[in-house]
C-alpha cells in the first residue's frame, strides 16, 4: 500500500515561474512531513519540513503547505531556477522525533528550462 | 555539509550470492537508517539502528540484516540475493533519535543482481 503518493512523475517549468509539486498521503498518524531533493549520483538532500500542527512553512524560495483535512501537501518554489532541476521526494513520518521511519513518495522530476 | 559515505559505489552480484554494503556515518551521529530505492520509486525503509541496537524495521525479509558498530559505522547484509534486490541502497545518519530533521543521506550503493 502506497501511503505517500506523488502522482506527477515529471514537471517542466520555465525559469522564473512558480513550480508546484504535490503529494498526497493516507495515514492520519503522520505528524511530520519533509521534502527532499535528489540529484543524480547523490543521496537525497533535505529541503524543508513541516509539522502537522502547522499549515505552512517558508524557507527562502521554498514554501510547503499542508492541508490535513485533504491529506495533501505541496511544495512551492518561486522563482524557479535551472539549478532546481532534480527529483523531489516528499516523505512522511509518525513520531519522527523519536526516530520514526520515513515513508517516501515515488518522486517528481522537476525540469526548469532557461 | 553531509559526511556520510558508502562503499562500494557499484556492485554486481549473481542470484543466490550474499552482499555486504557499508556506511560511514557523519561524525557524532549515533542513528543510522537504511533504505532501498528501486528504479523509478522512492526510497523504502529497511531498518534503523540506534546506539548499536535495531530500532525499527520495515517490510523486508530476514535475509536483510544489519549491524552498527561502536564507532557508529554500519553494514547492511543481504543473503540469498534475488533479482528484485537490484536497487540503490541508501544509508542516512542523524545526531540522535530526537534530531531526525538533521538526517543526512549518503550517495548510495547501486547493486545489480544478475
Amino acid at each position: 500500500d502506497q501511503q505517500v503518493k506523488q502522482n506527477s512523475p515529471s514537471l517542466s517549468v520555465q525559469e522564473g515561474r512558480i513550480s508546484i509539486l504535490n503529494c498526497d498521503y493516507t495515514n492520519s498518524m503522520f505528524d511530520y512531513f519533509l521534502w527532499y531533493k535528489k540529484y543524480p549520483a547523490e543521496g537525497p538532500t533535505f529541503l524543508i519540513s513541516i509539522s502537522s500542527i502547522k499549515d505552512k512553512n517558508e524557507d527562502g524560495r521554498f514554501t510547503v503547505f499542508l492541508n490535513k483535512s485533504a491529506k495533501h501537501l505541496s511544495l512551492h518554489i518561486v522563482p524557479s531556477q535551472p539549478g532546481d532541476s532534480a527529483v523531489y521526494f516528499c516523505a512522511a513520518s509518525a513520531n519522527y522525533n523519536q526516530g520514526g521511519k520515513l515513508i517516501f513518495g515515488q518522486g517528481t522530476e522537476l525540469s526548469v528550462k532557461p | 555539509e553531509t559526511g556520510v559515505t558508502q562503499s562500494p559505489t557499484h556492485l554486481i552480484k549473481t542470484r543466490g550470492q550474499q552482499v555486504t554494503l557499508r556506511c560511514s556515518s557523519q561524525s557524532g551521529h549515533n542513528t543510522v537508517s537504511w533504505y532501498q530505492q528501486a528504479l523509478g520509486q522512492g526510497p523504502q525503509f529497511i531498518f534503523q539502528y540506534y546506539r548499536e541496537e535495531e530500532n525499527g524495521r520495515g517490510n523486508f525479509p530476514p535475509r536483510f540484516s544489519g549491524l552498527q558498530f561502536p564507532n557508529y559505522s554500519s553494514e547492511l547484509n543481504v543473503n540469498a540475493l534475488e533479482l528484485d534486490d537490484s536497487a540503490l541502497y541508501l544509508c542516512a545518519s542523524s545526531l540522535d533519535l530526537a534530531r531526525m530533521e538533521t538526517q543526512y543521506f549518503g550517495p548510495g550503493t547501486r547493486l545489480l543482481v544478475l
